[in-house]
């Protein structure tokens, strides 16, 4: 069964202090891993898509590498604004239809 | 810059009423998702839209549930006689190709009382 498993559950930091969240996998036919930021009663907003282990994407404060196992979702010198829930879902693929699979999400705040 | 949008933003309805929750995609994208969340609980695939049928449906979709592509630009999931464990968010997206990238839709919360 494909599964994914988001580490920690929720995260509390200071603003600048640095840290970064963890998404396992085990999926059959990945096309796929992508990270998404979610406020509280909003839909996912899209962050990155990662294809292949050793892959690396960067936006503003925010870093997501890609290994067979896992991505990180590494957070450099955090603002207050980047309190969130973190989403990671992989695309996966069974009889040519595509979904994704969520994990838990973590819960990031960030104190100023 | 397009985004997919999602009407009614809340619905409260009664146990065993129909509703019709409207999404209206990206307008070049082709593939088209309704995905729900129970409050506190893990973003959860319901079912993918593909030239006009449906190509996967989860085990949660059951004959209570329809979608539909009336027109050109609007998607719609229909749940025939609301049960109290149907209350969630209710997120649509859209993706203009395989393998690319789904958008979400800001949600409507459905509240089954």
């Amino acid at each position: 069964e494909d599964q994914v498993t988001q580490s920690p559950e929720a995260l509390r930091l200071q603003e600048g202090e640095s840290s970064s969240l963890n998404c396992s996998y085990t999926v059959s036919g990945l096309r796929g891993l992508f990270w998404y930021r979610q406020d509280p009663g909003k839909g996912p907003e899209f962050l990155f898509t990662l294809y292949s282990a050793g892959e690396e994407k960067e936006k503003e404060r925010l870093k997501a590498t890609l290994t067979k196992k896992e991505s990180f979702l590494h957070i450099t010198a955090p603002k207050p604004e980047d309190s969130a829930t973190y989403l990671c879902a992989v695309q996966v693929e069974i009889q040519g239809a595509q979904k994704l699979v969520f994990g838990q999400g973590t819960r990031l705040t960030i104190n100023p | 810059e397009p985004e997919v949008t999602q009407t009614p933003s809340h619905q409260v309805t009664q146990m065993g009423q129909e509703v019709i929750l409207r999404c209206v995609p990206i307008s070049n994208h082709l593939y088209f998702y309704w995905y729900r969340q129970i409050l506190g609980q893990k973003v959860e695939f319901l079912v993918s839209f593909y030239n006009n049928e449906i190509s996967e449906k989860s085990e949660i979709f059951d004959d209570q549930f329809s979608v539909e592509r009336p027109d050109g630009s609007n998607f719609t999931l229909k749940i025939r006689s609301t049960k109290l464990e149907d209350s969630a968010m209710y997120f649509c997206a859209s993706r203009r190709d395989r393998g690319e990238t789904q958008y979400f839709g800001p949600g409507t919360r459905l509240l089954v009382l």
